[in-house]
C-alpha cells in the first residue's frame, strides 16, 4: 500500500532562512506527488506537483521540490522564508482510488 | 482555476441529529469527488470515494450507514453525517477530481462540524 512519510512533526526557523522540509514515500509504481500548505482552520493550497519529467519542480510562493527516486523522497524547499509561510505542510501521494495518501505533516514555525 | 466550494463552513448541532455538508465543483465537471476527514493537529483521511452515478466506495473503518455519500450530478456531492455524536466533530474536506486524465485534486475550503 503506499505510505507517505514525514519525518520532521515540527520545524523553527528564522525569517530570511532557508527550508527543507522532507518527504518520503513508498509506491510501487511511478508516483504522483503533491505538497499541500494548509494555515489554521483552513482548506488545502497547492504549493507543487510531480508527474514526470524534470525532477526539480517550481511552485508557488518560490517553493520548490526535487524528486530522487533513488531516495524514493520529494523534499520540499525553499531559499528564504517569510514570516507568512507559518503553517502546516502536507506531501501527499495518489493512491490506487486516484485519491491522495497523505503524511502526517509538518508544522513550520517561523521566528522572526 | 478550477474551483470546489463547500456548504457550510461552519456548523454546530446537537448530538443525534443530522447534518448534510455540500460539496460543489464551480467551474469544472467531476466525475469522482474524495472525502476526507481531519482531526486537529492530525493528517486527511480519506473517508470515500464519490462517484456520480453510483455508490460511493468507503474506506475501512468508516460506517457507510452513518456518512452517506450522494453524488448525484457532475458538479455536487453531499455527505450527511446522520445520528451526530461527539466523536464525529471534526474537520471534513472534499475534494474533486477533474473528468479528465489528470490525477490533480482540487480542494474544498473545509466544513468545521461540531456536535454538542
Amino acid at each position: 500500500a503506499q505510505s507517505v512519510t514525514q519525518p520532521d512533526i515540527h520545524i523553527t526557523v528564522s525569517e530570511g532562512a532557508s527550508l527543507e522540509l522532507r518527504c518520503n514515500y513508498s509506491y510501487g509504481a511511478t508516483p504522483y506527488l503533491f505538497w499541500y500548505v494548509q494555515s489554521p482552520g483552513q482548506g488545502l493550497q497547492l504549493l507543487l506537483k510531480y508527474f514526470s519529467g524534470d525532477t526539480l519542480v517550481q511552485g508557488i510562493k518560490g517553493f520548490e521540490a526535487e524528486f530522487k527516486r533513488s531516495q524514493s523522497s520529494f523534499n520540499l524547499r525553499k531559499p528564504s522564508v517569510h514570516w507568512s509561510d507559518a503553517a502546516e505542510y502536507f506531501c501527499a501521494v495518489v493512491s490506487g482510488r486516484r485519491a491522495l495518501t497523505f503524511g502526517s505533516g509538518t508544522r513550520l514555525q517561523v521566528q522572526p | 482555476g478550477a474551483v470546489v466550494s463547500q456548504h457550510p463552513s461552519r456548523v454546530i448541532c446537537k448530538s443525534g441529529t443530522s447534518v448534510k455538508i455540500e460539496c460543489r465543483s464551480l467551474d469544472f465537471q467531476a466525475t469522482t469527488m474524495f472525502w476526507y476527514r481531519q482531526f486537529p493537529k492530525q493528517s486527511l483521511m480519506l473517508m470515500a470515494t464519490s462517484n456520480e452515478g453510483s455508490k460511493a466506495t468507503y474506506e475501512q473503518g468508516v460506517e457507510k450507514d452513518k456518512f452517506l455519500i450522494n453524488h448525484a450530478s457532475l458538479t455536487l456531492s453531499t455527505l450527511t453525517v446522520t445520528s451526530a455524536h461527539p466523536e464525529d466533530s471534526s474537520f471534513y474536506i472534499c475534494s474533486a477530481r477533474d473528468s479528465g486524465i489528470s490525477f490533480e485534486q482540487y480542494f474544498g475550503p473545509g466544513t468545521r462540524l461540531t456536535v454538542t
